[in-house]
């Protein structure tokens, strides 16, 4: 059964830091993996999706990549910003079931 | 931009009432899915459908139901409410495109109190 767990839980920088988050998977048969932001209280928001036979993609200061056989992916944020602060979800989309399989997210405040 | 609207942010209801959770897309997207999110447990996946009147189970199904008549919306039916199906229920959809999925992109969810 595949099982997703991002660490650190929560994650406190001071603004302008570099940054990585980790997300680590146990099954390595996955179609893809995607990266989330979510704010208090509010839904979901798409930041990056990797397909299976892609090494990493960007967008802005955002750079996630995925090594399957490890079983891991880590989203790089540069130069990062107080309204960078939310909690950020690594989910896969499992080659067995075709369902996404989310972690648990990380905390992430900027402080200014 | 995809707008994926979830019909009410906040809902109270009572135990045995039967509650309808809908959600509209305007991106004509194929895919379309139901989550329930709570603290320590992260997001479970209820239901999903891959087409109009199609549905699939997720991994918590119980105690749920659902209705995709027409591509744009997909309602969560709740048959007879108990307390702990409180909880942040978040709506998604997404298309493929060259045999690819492409994001999911979510409601801004409803948060359900059952008492």
């Amino acid at each position: 059964k595949q099982e997703v767990t991002q660490i650190p839980a929560a994650l406190s920088v001071p603004e302008g830091e570099n940054l990585v988050l980790n997300c680590s998977f146990t099954d390595s048969a996955i179609y893809n993996l995607q990266w989330f932001r979510q704010d208090p209280g509010k839904g979901l928001t798409s930041l990056l999706l990797i397909q299976s036979s892609q090494r990493e993609q960007t967008s802005g200061r955002l750079n996630a990549s995925l090594d399957k056989s490890s079983g891991r992916s880590t989203l790089y944020i540069a130069a990062s910003q107080p309204g960078d602060s939310a909690t950020y979800l690594c989910a896969v989309r499992d080659a067995q079931g075709g369902k996404l399989i989310f972690g648990q997210g990380t905390e992430l405040s900027v402080k200014p | 931009d995809v707008k994926v609207t979830q019909s009410s942010r906040y809902l109270v209801k009572r135990t045995g009432e039967k509650v309808f959770l809908e959600c509209v897309q305007d991106m004509d997207h194929e895919n379309m899915f139901w989550y329930r999110q709570d603290p320590g447990l992260g997001l479970r996946l209820i239901y999903f459908s891959y087409d109009v009147k199609m549905k699939e189970k997720g991994d918590i199904p119980e105690g749920y139901s659902v209705s995709r008549e027409k591509k744009e919306r997909f309602s969560l039916i709740l048959e007879s409410a108990s307390t702990n199906q409180t909880s942040m229920y978040l709506c998604a959809s997404s298309f493929r495109r060259g045999g690819l999925d492409q994001p999911q992109h979510f409601g801004d969810g409803t948060r359900l109190s059952i008492l």
